[in-house]
C-alpha cells in the first residue's frame, strides 16, 4: 500500500492562508489523493480529493504536483475552527482501501 | 438520514470477554470499514467490506472478526478482549459509485479493556 508522509504539526495565525504538505512518492497511477480532518473528540470528516488536477471546494483547495509525488492542502483563511489533525490519504482504486497516516496537527493562533 | 451510527458509545470489558460493536448506515453505501485510533495516533484500518457478503482485512485485523450480511450493518466482533485493544473504534461508509467516495464516519466507540 502506498504511504504518505506529513509533518507532525504546524501553526498558523488566524485569517492567514495555510499550506499543509503531503509526500506520497510511491503513489500509483490509480490512487486518488484524499484529505480528511479530525476535530477534537470527533470522527474524521472529508475535506477534498483529487487525482491529477488541482481541485477547489468550499472548504479548501488541493494542489497536486505534476509528477503526483506530493500534494498540498490549502486553507485560504484559517479560523480557530480549523484547528484539527489533517490526514492525507491515498485511496487504492483497485481495492478501495483507505490507509491513514499520522496526520498533521494544525494549531491556529488568535 | 441518520448517517452512520455506532453503539455503544462507551464500553468497559475485562480481559478475555467478548463483545460486538455495532455499526449501521442508512445511505445505501456499498463500502463500510472499521478503524481503531489509539491515543495520540492516527487511524488504522481493521477490516473493510465492499458489499454484502464480501469482507477483507486491513492493516490490523488480528483479534477482530467481521461479517456483512446486509448492506446497512457491519458489526465488529472482539472474540477475546485484550488490554492492547483499548482504543476508540470508528466505523465509516461510502458509495463506490463515481470518484468522490467521501467516507462518512460514525461518532466512535470508546473501548477500555481491563
Amino acid at each position: 500500500d502506498a504511504k504518505t508522509t506529513q509533518p507532525n504539526s504546524m501553526e498558523s495565525n488566524e485569517e492567514e492562508p495555510v499550506h499543509l504538505p503531503c509526500n506520497h512518492s510511491t503513489i500509483s497511477g490509480t490512487d486518488y489523493i484524499h484529505w480528511y480532518r479530525q476535530l477534537p473528540s470527533q470522527g474524521p470528516e472529508y475535506v477534498i480529493h483529487g487525482l491529477t488536477s488541482n481541485v477547489n471546494n468550499r472548504m479548501a483547495s488541493l494542489a497536486i504536483a505534476e509528477d503526483r509525488k506530493s500534494s498540498t492542502l490549502i486553507l485560504h483563511r484559517a479560523t480557530l475552527r480549523d484547528a484539527a489533525v489533517y490526514y492525507c490519504i491515498l485511496r487504492d482504486r483497485g481495492t478501495y482501501k483507505y490507509i491513514f497516516g499520522t496526520g498533521t496537527r494544525l494549531k491556529v493562533l488568535a | 438520514n441518520a448517517g452512520v451510527t455506532q453503539t455503544p458509545k462507551f464500553q468497559v470489558l475485562k480481559t478475555g470477554q467478548s463483545m460486538t460493536l455495532q455499526c449501521a448506515q442508512d445511505m445505501n453505501h456499498e463500502y463500510m470499514s472499521w478503524y481503531r485510533q489509539d491515543p495520540g495516533m492516527g487511524l488504522r484500518l481493521i477490516h473493510y467490506s465492499v458489499g454484502a457478503g464480501i469482507t477483507d482485512q486491513g492493516e490490523v485485523p488480528n483479534g477482530y472478526n467481521v461479517s456483512r450480511s446486509t448492506t446497512e450493518d457491519f458489526p465488529l466482533r472482539l472474540l477475546s478482549a485484550a488490554p492492547s485493544q483499548t482504543s476508540v473504534y470508528f466505523c465509516a461508509s461510502t458509495t463506490l459509485a463515481g470518484s468522490a467516495n467521501e467516507q462518512f464516519f460514525g461518532p466512535g466507540t470508546r473501548l477500555t479493556v481491563l
